[in-house]
């Protein structure tokens, strides 16, 4: 089944450590996003990739970085940096005809 | 820059019946798309329907259907027959058109509860 995978689903990290996100889709799509959820909120785009090897700052990168070394592979880490990391990650691919965006299940990352 | 505001916090709605989710956006570009996301309580996003900024007719997809008023600049997302399983937020997003790379920009969101 093509879809987009996203692990871990929880993850725990302590405050100044860095952590990676995963992302992997079989949807043969060349943009591939990762957005950032607070609660009660809408979804708000961290970076984004039209293609291997290259990759765009959204509208909240600070803090974030991430990698497009494969077309299927899209990791997130949220750095130190980043002042308040605890919120819902949602990667997503996109190449349909209307080019709508798929999302994976999603990470929630909490910082203790 | 655009901008989607959808200003229904949130609702309620009987089972079977319509109910109609306001989508209001601001843009400069000629060419756009919208978009309909459901996000149940499990958090994965669920595309419902889409409606591009040329299109002639209102979008449909079974019991989903897209109220376009394009002078109006709203796009809001009609749900009939609403079942159970219609209970989630529901976000309105919009795009620069047909376009690799699509970036997307998202609505706050409407919790629609549907009650037996």
């Amino acid at each position: 089944d093509g879809g987009i995978t996203q692990s871990p689903k929880y993850l725990f990290r302590k405050e100044g450590q860095n952590v990676t996100l995963s992302c992997e889709q079989n949807l043969n799509h060349d943009a591939m996003y990762w957005y950032r959820q607070d609660p009660g909120q809408g979804l708000r785009l961290i970076y984004y990739s039209q293609i291997v090897n290259d990759f765009q700052k959204g509208d909240i990168a600070e803090g974030y970085s991430v990698s497009r070394e494969k077309k299927e592979s899209f990791p997130l880490t949220v750095t130190s940096a980043q002042k308040n990391p605890t919120a819902f990650y949602l990667c997503a691919s996109s190449g349909g005809l209307r080019n709508e965006q798929f999302f994976g299940p999603g990470t929630r990352l909490t910082v203790l | 820059a655009q901008k989607i505001t959808q200003t229904q916090p949130g609702m309620f709605v009987q089972e079977k019946e319509a109910v109609t989710l306001d989508c209001t956006y601001d843009t400069s570009d000629p060419s756009y798309g919208l978009f309909w996301y459901k996000q149940p309580s499990s958090g994965e996003m669920i595309f419902l329907i889409y409606q591009g900024s040329y299109d002639q007719q209102n979008a449909t997809e079974g019991r989903y259907s897209l109220n376009f008023q394009k002078a109006r600049k709203s796009a809001n997302l009609v749900i009939s027959a609403s079942q159970l399983g219609d209970s989630a937020m529901y976000f309105c997003a919009m795009g620069p058109g047909l376009a690799a790379g699509n970036k997307l920009t998202f609505g706050g969101g409407t919790r629609v509860l549907v009650k037996p």
